[in-house]
């Protein structure tokens, strides 16, 4: 069964770059969540979409962006970078058609130097 | 708000049966999930309650007590690769049932021969 697509795995940048994390939902899920998860700490919600319309918001700092495409996918968009940024980013996606669990892609690890 | 409280670390033996416990205090409650997550990997579904009771699910059952705030996750017959973080989420209430999910610092178990 397909899955949740995140792009890139793995991302490098230098404090004050920008950072522009791609995720792609399980095919007919409606809704995208972002997550952020430093080292040792549980998945912190930043953002969701629900039919290409922010639904939620939480933790997300002002440098922090995203959006929901008309396919669906979401971005993420980071500017500023700062060290504290480091960390795993996680989209995950549901349907209110289907069941209510949240399915996580493999997430993207940032680091940034 | 949401308040999530879980042990941080358990120990168990192998083909033995744990019990992870997790309570909480919530603004608004649409149901409470258990996610299974290895290091440096994502969070995977492994069950989902929203009214009181026991579900089972194979070797995992999860129990709910929403009057008390309180749920368990049991594992039974313990495998080595049983070892990971199990993470309790709060979904809240939303006009859609889409509600971003509210982690808990997760608990990590270590499973010994």
């Amino acid at each position: 069964a397909a899955g949740v697509i995140q792009s890139p795995r793995h991302l490098i940048k230098e404090k004050r770059e920008t950072a522009t994390l791609k995720c792609y939902p399980i095919p007919r899920h409606d809704t995208v969540y972002w997550y952020q998860q430093g080292p040792g700490q549980d998945p912190q919600f930043l953002i969701s979409f629900y039919e290409k319309m922010q639904s939620d918001k939480g933790s997300i700092p002002d440098r922090f962006s995203a959006q929901q495409f008309s396919d669906y996918h979401s971005e993420l968009n980071m500017s500023s970078l700062e060290l504290g940024d480091s960390a795993l980013y996680f989209c995950a996606s549901s349907t209110l058609a289907g069941a209510l669990e949240q399915y996580f892609g493999p997430g993207t690890r940032l680091t940034v130097t | 708000g949401q308040n999530i409280d879980q042990p941080t670390e358990m120990t168990a033996t192998e083909g033995a049966i744990v019990q992870i416990n997790c309570t909480y205090q919530t603004s608004g409650f649409n149901g409470l999930f258990w996610y299974q997550q290895h290091a440096g990997e994502a969070p995977t579904f492994l069950s989902y309650n929203v009214l009181d009771g026991l579900e089972e699910k194979g070797r995992f059952s999860s129990f709910l007590s929403r009057s008390k705030g309180y749920s368990y996750l049991l594992l039974k017959e313990l495998q080595m690769k049983d070892s990971a973080s199990y993470l309790c989420a709060v979904k809240g209430i939303s006009n859609f049932g889409n509600e971003k999910l509210t982690f808990g610092t997760g608990t990590r178990l270590t499973i010994i021969p």
